[in-house]
């Protein structure tokens, strides 16, 4: 199993639309989690940090299953900007950079 | 502020030739990272420094991958012979560690290399 698994997409959503993506983990220690954005042909951006409580940012939310180890981005209504590569990333136990791993990456598709 | 700027930001070359990508990190952050990018494996740790020190270099690919940091405003990696297989975006990031860590990662805009 690989430490970290997305769907790859695409997402293909209308705009106004609701759509979530799941990102599994392997290590049930791990500590830390985020979720990245990358545009095409971009760098990675951090869109938002994973909290046990879960994480909301205006239209995205993050929440985070320890039971079954896996992070989710939840977008509502959707726009034609939030088309994107969309990582997750997962900080070993130990907290120490080493072992940060980017999930492949889930691309959306916002169409209008 | 500057960001994490790399050079340069595309370069081809053919095969056996040495290929040097530059980064200078933000000021300040004590951590720098090496990522290579590739559509079939996606964001790989390449190498990973603290406070100019190289921490963790497994996922060096072999050899022919070498990276430095002779200060913390500058870091190069050298692909020497270069091959066909080492065409990828090649990413630097940097971040602030210690207790203040939020876990973020600022990343360069990347070099593109193709090896012909």
């Amino acid at each position: 199993r690989k430490e970290v698994e997305q769907d790859p997409g695409p997402f293909n959503v209308p705009e106004g639309a609701t759509v979530a993506f799941n990102c599994t983990y392997s290590n049930s220690a791990s500590q830390s989690f985020f979720w990245y954005r990358q545009d095409c042909r971009k760098e990675p951006k951090l869109l938002m940090s994973v909290y046990s409580s879960g994480n909301e940012d205006g239209r995205f939310t993050a929440q985070l299953n320890r039971a079954s180890q896996y992070i989710s981005l939840l977008i509502r209504d959707s726009k034609l900007s939030d088309s994107a590569t969309y990582l997750c990333v997962v900080f070993p136990p130990t907290g120490g950079y080493q072992k940060v791993t980017f999930g492949t990456g889930t691309k959306l598709q916002v169409i209008p | 502020d500057a960001g994490v700027i790399q050079s340069p930001r595309h370069e081809v070359t053919e095969m056996g030739q040495e290929v040097t990508l530059r980064c200078k990190p933000i000021s300040g952050h004590n951590s720098l990272f090496w990522y290579r990018q590739t559509m079939m494996r996606g964001l790989e740790l390449l190498i990973y420094f603290n406070n100019n020190v190289p921490i963790d270099d497994s996922g060096m690919p072999e050899d022919r991958f070498s990276a430095k940091m002779p200060n913390a405003s500058f870091s190069t990696l050298k692909i020497q012979p270069s091959e066909p297989r080492d065409s990828a975006v090649y990413f630097c990031a940097s971040s602030l560690g210690g207790a203040t860590n939020t876990g973020e990662l600022f990343f360069g805009e990347g070099s593109r290399l193709t090896v012909l």
